[in-house]
């Protein structure tokens, strides 16, 4: 399968902060990104997707960057609240079908 | 709660056991995902079904068999399986074999193997 990896495995931040959660592929012709959020016993949840024509896209509270030039994925959540902790996992679309990265697991500190 | 229903939650069994895992949607989806995940790991793809038909086999042991008996429903057959097969079995679904949408999850069985 391809690689999609993060820049880090854990990311602590204290309740109301911003937090950066990052993500790196390796296809450079990947073309659709997702961002999912898996809390302690639950399947992933999407948070958040991204096609490679845009390089930024915004929801409610999370912001997700693109950057083709460096194969770059950014999920920015603003004003974290303790029920943003979780592991969050990118996915590149590749082919016929998507690619997990290693995901991050985020912890809230209130 | 989610929109893709799995059960069971959790299920125990020996290497001999025959054992299956069902998942339901009904949200008129037409492809259908099983994924396994080892603790502390992303999701690894077994099996994609595309109207109802078997359109991605992820080189999975023949010890795990799916099936579609409709657009709905979405099992996986176990038989004879081995401690390393221990781990959350997800099912997703999205609405089209072709990944140009997110997929939707359940929230897992939690296998066992003794």
């Amino acid at each position: 399968g391809e690689s999609v990896g993060l820049h880090l495995p854990t990311l602590s931040v204290q309740e109301g902060d911003n937090s950066i959660i990052n993500c790196a592929y390796s296809n450079s012709a990947s073309d659709y990104f997702i961002w999912y959020k898996q809390e302690s016993g639950k399947g992933p949840q999407f948070i958040i997707d991204i096609r490679s024509n845009m390089d930024k896209r915004q929801g409610q509270r999370v912001t997700v960057l693109l950057n083709k030039t460096v194969k770059h994925l950014s999920l920015q959540i603003a004003a974290t609240q303790p029920g943003d902790s979780a592991v969050y996992f990118c996915a590149e679309r590749y082919g016929n079908q998507f690619y997990f990265g290693t995901g991050t697991s985020l912890t809230v500190i209130p | 709660d989610t929109e893709v229903t799995q059960t069971p939650k959790h299920l125990v069994m020996g290497m001999t056991n025959k054992k299956s895992l069902k998942c339901e949607q009904h949200m008129g989806h037409r492809a259908m995902y099983w994924y396994k995940q080892k603790a502390k790991k992303p999701p690894e793809l077994m099996f994609v079904y595309s109207y109802e038909k078997l359109s991605i086999n992820e080189s999975v042991p023949s010890r795990f068999s799916p099936e579609c008996p409709n657009s709905s429903l979405l099992n996986l057959h176990l038989h004879a399986l081995q401690p390393e097969d221990s781990a959350l079995y997800l099912c997703a679904s999205s609405q089209d074999g072709t990944p140009n949408q997110p997929q939707h999850f359940g929230d897992g069985t939690r296998l066992s193997i003794l």
